[in-house]
């Protein structure tokens, strides 16, 4: 089965930029979504389609995907922006959704 | 606005099952299909399957195949989730979340609040 990969952990200082990446065997060729869902709530839609962003979400939420790697860039990082991020994407081979493992975002 | 309301706590002893509940508001029910994921405590999201809101047509999971089952009730715009032969690592918090656009493979736009679903003898 697909496999998705993301750091268990990034931290970055407030006003600098995070970068939180995905690894997949050759997932530039698939849509990758992410997900913030901070602790005690619903995971919320932040990135889909590699890099369109949903009406309401800052555009300091970018994404990008190439080759072996997709990832979620969020600059200027707020304390606000702490939380849990998910890299999402469809395995069409095995009709599954498929979640990476992660990534909890410190501000410092 | 839209809108997903779940069903509330349960508690379960290992070997029962479980129904969740997930009633939709402020959009056409049909047009848009529902997923259910779950998040174990501490851990990540495993998705578990997927409905049609048009034609109840599933696709489920192979780790919960044969032991999950998903249904809707056009009536009253309300998606349910049923997992048999409960276990302790069972034990999460179960969503729904809708299809942000009509096709099994657009992301979710919409989540409900959660479920927490404990088994425990």
């Amino acid at each position: 089965s697909y496999v998705l990969t993301q750091p268990p952990s990034v931290s970055v200082a407030p006003g600098q930029t995070a970068r939180i990446t995905c690894g997949g065997n050759n997932i530039g060729s698939k849509s990758v979504h992410w997900y913030q869902q901070k602790p005690g709530q619903a995971p919320v839609l932040v990135i889909y389609d590699d890099f369109d962003r949903p009406s309401g979400i800052p555009e300091r939420f970018s994404g990008s995907n190439s080759e072996t790697t997709a990832a979620l860039t969020i600059s200027r990082v707020e304390a606000g922006d702490e939380a849990a991020y998910y890299c999402q994407l469809w395995d069409t081979s095995s009709e599954h959704w498929v979640f990476g493992g992660g990534t909890k975002l410190t501000v410092l | 606005q839209v809108q997903l309301i779940q069903s509330g706590a349960e508690v379960k002893k290992p070997g029962a099952s479980v129904r969740v509940s997930c009633k939709a508001s402020g959009y056409r029910f049909t047009d848009y299909g529902i997923s259910w994921v779950r998040q174990a405590p501490g851990q990540g999201l495993e998705w578990m399957g997927w409905i049609s809101g048009y034609n109840g047509i599933t696709k489920s999971a192979q780790k919960f195949r044969g032991r999950v089952t998903l249904t809707t009730d056009t009536s009253t715009s309300t998606s349910y989730m049923e997992l048999r032969s409960l276990r302790s690592d069972d034990t999460a918090i179960y969503y729904c979340a809708r299809d942000m656009h009509p096709s099994d493979s657009a992301p979710f736009d919409y989540w409900g609040q959660g479920t927490l679903v404990t088994v425990s003898s």
